[in-house]
């Protein structure tokens, strides 16, 4: 079974530029997670998404960073202007369970972004 | 504010020696609790989990916690290391709708 694929795996970029991240979650999970990661942090919740809806947006800095999952399935993040402290890694990881009990969710290997 | 803290940032021991690694939470309620590593260069994946039960859980690769309900705390061990448990761990805490994660402990096992 394919697990969670993401891309790019690096990307680094000048300040001020835009910049996307594609996942795909494993067939079948129907919850889809954007995570970001800090140097010297844990993972945080930025957008979780039931099927095509956006159920928990809360964390995601809506003035820059946007996401879709138009048809339930992959998944875009879009940051637009990048800023120094967008540097990170940012994971996707789905799950085959609803959302009222969060069981183990899958990762991808995450998309380190650089920004300069 | 709730959270979940690992007491260590950097563990470094040898081969064959025990590893312990500290977990508290601080949210109420039951909650699902989780390990979770990242070795060098792969993606996170589940070293093992608690919901119910059997407070003491067993995962992959020889690894067990321990859920001790009245301190909050879910600490990971290992009686023996080996070179390749070099990795980063990652404590986390199943809330409605996502996983809470700790900082993250970075071991270090020297052959």
């Amino acid at each position: 079974e394919a697990g969670v694929v993401q891309s790019p795996r690096y990307k680094i970029i000048e300040k001020k530029q835009p910049v996307a991240f594609w996942c795909n979650p494993i067939s079948g999970h129907n919850t889809l997670y954007w995570y970001r990661q800090n140097l010297g942090q844990g993972p945080e919740l930025l957008i979780r998404y039931e099927n095509e809806e956006a159920v928990d947006d809360s964390q995601l800095p809506k003035d820059r960073f946007s996401a879709e999952r138009l048809k339930g399935v992959d998944s875009t993040l879009k940051i637009q202007p990048a800023e120094l402290g967008d540097s990170a890694v940012y994971l996707c990881a789905s799950s085959p369970t609803t959302s009222s009990d969060t069981g183990e969710l899958f990762f991808g290997e995450g998309s380190r972004l650089t920004v300069l | 504010a709730q959270s979940v803290s690992q007491h260590n940032h950097h563990v470094i021991l040898s081969e064959a020696a025990s590893l312990e690694l500290g977990c508290n939470y601080s949210y109420g309620g039951t909650v699902n609790l989780f390990w979770y590593v990242q070795y060098p260069g792969q993606h996170l994946q589940l070293l093992l989990k608690y919901f119910s039960g059997d407070p003491l859980v067993k995962g992959i690769k020889g690894f067990e916690a321990e859920f001790i309900k009245s301190k909050f705390s879910f600490n990971l061990r290992k009686p023996s290391v080996q070179w390749s448990d070099t990795a980063e761990y990652f404590c986390a805490v199943g809330l409605p709708g996502k996983l809470s994660f700790g900082a993250g402990t970075t071991v270090t096992v020297r052959a």
